[in-house]
């Protein structure tokens, strides 16, 4: 079974809208984190936001939020106000503790329109 | 900040050719990685090290081995290229063993095998 599930292989928002990028997860262990990296057309992998599963509150980094539902297993990246610079490649990913690895997903490209 | 270098941004061999990839940090990481990044895929782990010396397999791990002679540098071999591991290569870095480690990418090396 996949660990890390991506729903939505691409996405369109208009530019200064929220978009909501999909993530659900399979784990039977108690503790794991999950990760959200932005990979723009340049190939580098931009580290945007992380919850811990123990974490009582949804994460947050500027426009960048995390809806975790622990219950359903998911953990949905939310970007508010979209710019045109936040169009690249979002993966998903989890660590379980152990190993050490991050497991990825599949990736959602986001287009933001003028 | 973290810097992790890669020997080549792009690189073009042949089939049957030995290639070497590099990955040099210089952070003090423990642990360091192998990926692999193919349209529709994510990233998927080929192998990883967690001190010198040390190495475990990864997902994919068939057709490459990997070396860590010094704790700054992670190098993957590919004994006979052949031209399905035509890929992106994304080499990371993490502290420690906890959950929250966030993992430092390169730049990724662009292999084609021809």
């Amino acid at each position: 079974a996949q660990k890390i599930t991506q729903t939505q292989p691409g996405m369109f928002v208009q530019e200064k809208e929220a978009v909501t990028l999909d993530c659900t997860y399979d784990t039977s262990d108690p503790s794991y984190g999950l990760f959200w990296y932005k990979q723009p057309s340049s190939g580098e992998m931009i580290f945007l936001i992380y919850q811990g599963s123990y974490d009582q509150q949804n994460a947050t980094e500027g426009r960048y939020s995390l809806n975790f539902q622990k219950a359903r297993k998911s953990a949905n990246l939310v970007i508010s106000a979209s710019q045109l610079g936040d169009s690249a490649m979002y993966f998903c990913a989890m660590r379980e503790i152990p190993p050490r690895q991050l497991t990825f997903g599949s990736g959602t490209q986001l287009t933001v329109l003028p | 900040d973290v810097k992790v270098t890669q020997s080549s941004r792009y690189l073009v061999k042949r089939t049957g050719e030995k290639v070497f990839l590099e990955c040099v940090q210089d952070m003090d990481h423990e642990n360091m990685f192998w990926y692999r990044q193919d349209p529709g895929l994510g990233l998927r782990l080929i192998y990883f090290s967690y001190d010198v010396k040390m190495k475990e397999k990864g997902d994919i791990p068939e057709g490459y081995s990997v070396s860590r002679e010094k704790k700054e540098r992670f190098s993957l071999i590919l004994e006979s290229a052949s031209t399905n591991q035509t890929s992106m290569y994304l080499c990371a870095t993490a502290r420690g063993q906890g959950a929250f480690n966030e993992q430092f990418f390169g730049p990724g090396t662009r292999l084609t095998v021809l």
